[in-house]
């Protein structure tokens, strides 16, 4: 079946400019996670959901960052005034539940100027 | 904290020859271990964990307590072994229910 998916896959905006990234997970799936990588590093766990409720947002840097999940499928996560320390890789992974294997997208490269 | 450590930025080999990628990792709990895989444009995909014991290409990752490590191994390395390698770690219940991943290691088979 159809994997997860993401979009855009690449972004450019400028500084200051508001973006939502999108992620639609596999059929199914009830637990969505966002991660951020930056260049030469490896992901970095931003938030999670089950179903529609978000359960942890610790990774989240600061208030500009917000994810949200309506109605249990697709997840938008947004960042506010984006900063050029903003720019990453933003992955998304879905799976079955909480401790089952999770299938990740193809990512959304962001790069704010 | 939980922390996952991949020491080698880069680990270059020829092929046929063995092939070692280390990983530590510091938790307080009993950890899920897993090893993640990313060939060149592609996305990020499970290459194995440790609950499943399995061998998957040719790879097999022993969780060691004592030394904390989950070093992935491979007895004959092939050239389509090149990729980039993840090690992450999950403390399901007692952590973050997110996964924490190394930085990452660089494997290049040479021919």
């Amino acid at each position: 079946g159809a994997g997860v998916s993401q979009s855009p896959r690449y972004k450019v905006t400028k500084r200051g400019q508001d973006v939502a990234l999108r992620c639609d997970p596999i059929s199914g799936h009830v637990s969505l996670y966002w991660y951020r990588q930056a260049l030469g590093q490896g992901p970095e766990f931003l938030t999670y959901f089950n179903y529609e409720a978000q359960q942890d947002k610790s990774g989240l840097p600061n208030d500009r960052f917000s994810a949200e999940r309506p109605e249990g499928s697709i997840s938008t996560l947004t960042i506010q005034r984006t900063e050029q320390r903003d720019s990453a890789m933003y992955r998304c992974a879905s799976s079955l539940g909480v401790e089952e294997t999770q299938y990740f997208g193809p990512g959304t490269r962001l790069l704010v100027l | 904290a939980q922390r996952v450590t991949q020491p080698e930025k880069l680990l270059s080999v020829f092929k046929g020859a063995p092939v070692e990628l280390k990983c530590n990792y510091s938790y307080s709990g009993s950890p899920e271990l897993f090893w993640y895989v990313q060939y060149s444009r592609q996305r990020l995909q499970l290459l194995l964990r440790h609950i499943s014991r399995e061998s998957i290409k040719g790879f097999t990752a022993d969780l060691n307590k004592g030394e904390t490590s989950f070093h992935l191994k491979k007895p004959f390395a092939q050239e389509e072994d090149s990729a980039m390698y993840y090690c992450a770690l999950s403390g399901w219940g007692g952590g973050a229910d997110g996964l924490t991943f190394g930085k990452g290691t660089h494997l290049i088979i040479q021919p």
